[in-house]
């Protein structure tokens, strides 16, 4: 079993609606990570928190807004959504960095799969 | 720039047949981890190895084992009898071990799906 868990599991939504997604993992890593895949794809990295605070964005839009409240939460919120964005949606966390050096490898959670039509 | 290369798209394999997943690298990392991760059909990326740039010593667990060769940038992956149970696509990856910001930043091949029918 993963100890990354990501909630909800499956999401349909409208391009009108706003929702979120929500990670949590209780391994006391510093770093968590969203991913996006789409099918037949390697993971995308979309965001990255460290130590609480926003460390990379790479150029997601804007109707993305990611979250992190305490170091064991990750979530993203989603708002006026596109069908191209639909695709599975992957946390994941590591121990971060100790001297600079990185530390340990992700772990991924199961992921949530988002449908918006 | 980094770059993971998984030649293979899709592999099929006769149950308890050995095979092997092919990963090639580049890097001008000087120091640099190597990962790769299992994702079955349910979706979740399962971590199976991380070898450090500066240990060339292959390893092996259970059915399982890793040729890293650093002379030819490859880290290839070997199952051995293999199982339906492996049905999964496998994906290489690739990271600077100093990444700053407290962070990795993984380059992830394209993955290759293999099957493994009974």
């Amino acid at each position: 079993d993963t100890e990354v868990t990501q909630t909800p599991k499956h999401l349909v939504m409208g391009m009108t609606n706003k929702k979120s997604l929500k990670c949590e993992q209780h391994m006391g890593h510093r770093a968590m990570y969203w991913y996006k895949q789409k099918a037949k794809k390697p993971p995308e990295l979309m965001f990255v928190y460290s130590y609480e605070k926003l460390s990379i964005n790479e150029s997601v839009p804007s109707r993305f807004s990611p979250e992190c409240p305490n170091s064991s939460l990750l979530n993203l919120h989603l708002h006026a959504l596109q069908p191209e964005d639909s695709a599975l949606y992957l946390c994941a966390s590591s121990r971060g960095t100790s001297g600079g050096r990185n530390t340990g490898e992700l772990f991924f959670g199961e992921g949530s799969r988002l449908t918006v039509l | 720039a980094q770059k993971v290369t998984q030649a293979q798209t899709e592999i099929s394999v006769v149950e308890k047949e050995d095979v092997t997943l092919d990963c090639v690298y580049e890097t001008r990392d000087t120091t640099y981890y190597l990962f790769w991760y299992k994702q079955p059909p349910s979706g979740e990326l399962v971590f199976l190895i991380r070898r450090n740039s500066f240990d060339e010593q292959n390893e092996i667990s259970g059915r399982y084992s890793w040729n890293f060769q650093k002379s030819t940038s490859s880290f290839n992956f070997t199952i051995t009898a293999s199982q339906v149970v492996d049905s999964a696509v496998y994906f290489c990856a690739l990271s600077a071990a100093y990444s700053g910001a407290g962070s990795y930043q993984l380059t992830f091949g394209k993955g290759t799906k293999l099957s493994v029918i009974p």
